[in-house]
């Protein structure tokens, strides 16, 4: 039972462009989500993160908006770069516990 | 500043044999973590521990063990390694969390283990 999913294994988007993830969670209990990036052959990294107390967050270039009516939380990274190519992940946790679970993961490949 | 050191980075096994990865962590943070990382299976959770001398299972607990004796260290042990323990495995740490709040949890590079 995957209850955060990432529908979409890999996108494609040209330099300067808005490349947009999206996720989507079943558990009602998640409030508070992340981000993580991953480059191969090292360890994710933290991003960006929002709690279910607020819609909206930004960072820079990336901004998190979060959906709990439909349970879709999407990262939106404007504009895009080379140096975002990589795996991003989304993950999940419930009532400020620290068990954490992740979606299986969209590969972005931007474009010079 | 090291942060999170996962050693080997690399491993190979045959079937039935047992081995720790180890983890270690100069963060002072309480919250440590195991996961594997598969294709098509994103990151999941193995075993976890919420400080010294307490720990819990994850999502995939079988064929594992954990123990957490220090804060800084959090070993885990295949018992008997078995082909689909082949995978990478990744060890994580953070603070403590917080009410409506989280705490990014800070990974190490990982342990790529085949188990032939």
């Amino acid at each position: 039972d995957q209850q955060v999913k990432q529908n979409s294994p890999s996108l494609s988007v040209q330099e300067g462009r808005i490349s947009i993830l999206n996720c989507d969670y079943t558990n009602s209990m998640f409030d508070y989500f992340l981000w993580y990036k991953k480059y191969p052959a090292e360890g994710p990294t933290f991003l960006i993160s929002i709690s279910s107390i607020k819609d909206k967050n930004e960072d820079g270039r990336f901004t998190v908006f979060l959906n709990k009516s439909a349970k879709h939380l999407s990262l939106h990274i404007v504009p895009s770069q080379p140096g975002d190519s990589a795996v991003y992940f989304c993950a999940a946790s419930a009532g400020g516990y620290q068990k954490v679970t992740f979606g299986t993961g969209t590969k972005l490949q931007v474009i010079p | 500043n090291a942060g999170v050191t996962q050693t080997p980075k690399f491993q190979v096994l045959k079937t039935g044999q047992s081995m720790t990865l180890q983890c270690a962590q100069d963060m002072n943070h309480e919250y440590m973590s195991w996961y594997r990382q598969d294709p098509g299976m994103g990151l999941r959770l193995i075993h976890y521990s919420v400080g010294a001398g307490i720990t819990d299972q994850g999502e995939v607990p079988n064929g594992y063990n954990v123990s957490r004796s220090t804060t800084e260290d959090f070993p885990l042990r295949l018992l008997s390694a078995a082909p689909s323990q082949t995978s990478v495995y990744f060890c994580a740490s953070s603070l403590r969390p917080r009410t409506y709040s989280n705490q990014p949890q800070h990974f190490g590079d990982g342990t790529r283990l085949s188990i032939l």
